[in-house]
């Protein structure tokens, strides 16, 4: 969906090294969420933002951090990479509790 | 928010409707029903959602049984590119000042086959 991108789309990073993924949305949503995605596990939700300054915790939160400093940009940071955070990672927004999530195209990482 | 139930995967013709089904029988009364799809590689896609009575939009239908313990999705026509994972997920909004966000389960591979 053209309204929210991903960056990078693909990235290979060293075991320790900080990574940061950005989403970016121009549908001017209210709520952002981090997905990560692997095999036999589904999707799963790591961090979410209700509003700008306002983020929480989903249920696979450790060893990430984000930041919403504005309404269009979402960060996810990976400290410092480990290989049990390979996986592919999905942006998500919606305006509204109500209404559905639009996704980003996801961001394959891969940590070795 | 109550778990859902889907058939692992199932299989279509092309041109002739898809339905999809799912079950929640612990769902309350202030949840709703949410489809979505992935299509191979791509991010989740979202499909249509309703509380109790039926709905369709351009892509397709939901049928909310009167208990809403179960639902199905209708794709009225398959194609090729409907073959994807469908995800049935029950929610509820969040109360005041609340989180709110979709858990979501392992879905049902649906093949539309030539």
């Amino acid at each position: 969906d053209a309204g929210i991108t991903q960056s990078p789309r693909h990235k290979v990073t060293e075991t320790g090294t900080p990574v940061t993924l950005r989403c970016h949305q121009t549908e001017n949503h209210r709520y952002m969420y981090w997905y990560r995605q692997d095999p036999g596990h589904g999707l799963r939700l790591i961090h979410y933002s209700y509003g700008v300054k306002d983020t929480d915790k989903g249920e696979v939160s450790d060893g990430y951090s984000v930041s919403r400093s504005k309404t269009e940009d979402f960060l996810l940071t990976l400290e410092s990479a480990t290989s049990s955070q390979t996986s592919v990672y999905f942006c998500a927004s919606t305006p509204q509790m109500r209404g559905g999530y639009t996704f980003g195209s996801g961001t394959r990482l891969t940590v070795v | 928010d109550a778990k859902t139930t889907q058939p692992p995967s199932m299989d279509c013709a092309e041109g002739r409707a898809a339905n999809l089904p799912c079950n929640h029988s612990t769902i309350s009364g202030n949840e709703y029903v949410y489809w979505y799809r992935q299509i191979h590689s791509q991010g989740p896609q979202y499909i249509i959602h309703g509380l109790k009575n039926n709905e369709t939009n351009e892509m397709a239908s939901l049928i909310i049984t009167e208990d809403r313990k179960s639902s199905t999705l209708i794709l009225p026509h398959a194609t090729l590119r409907d073959t994807a994972v469908y995800y049935c997920i029950v929610r509820a909004l969040p109360t005041q000042g609340g989180s709110e966000k979709l858990v979501f389960g392992k879905g049902m591979k649906l093949t539309v086959n030539p």
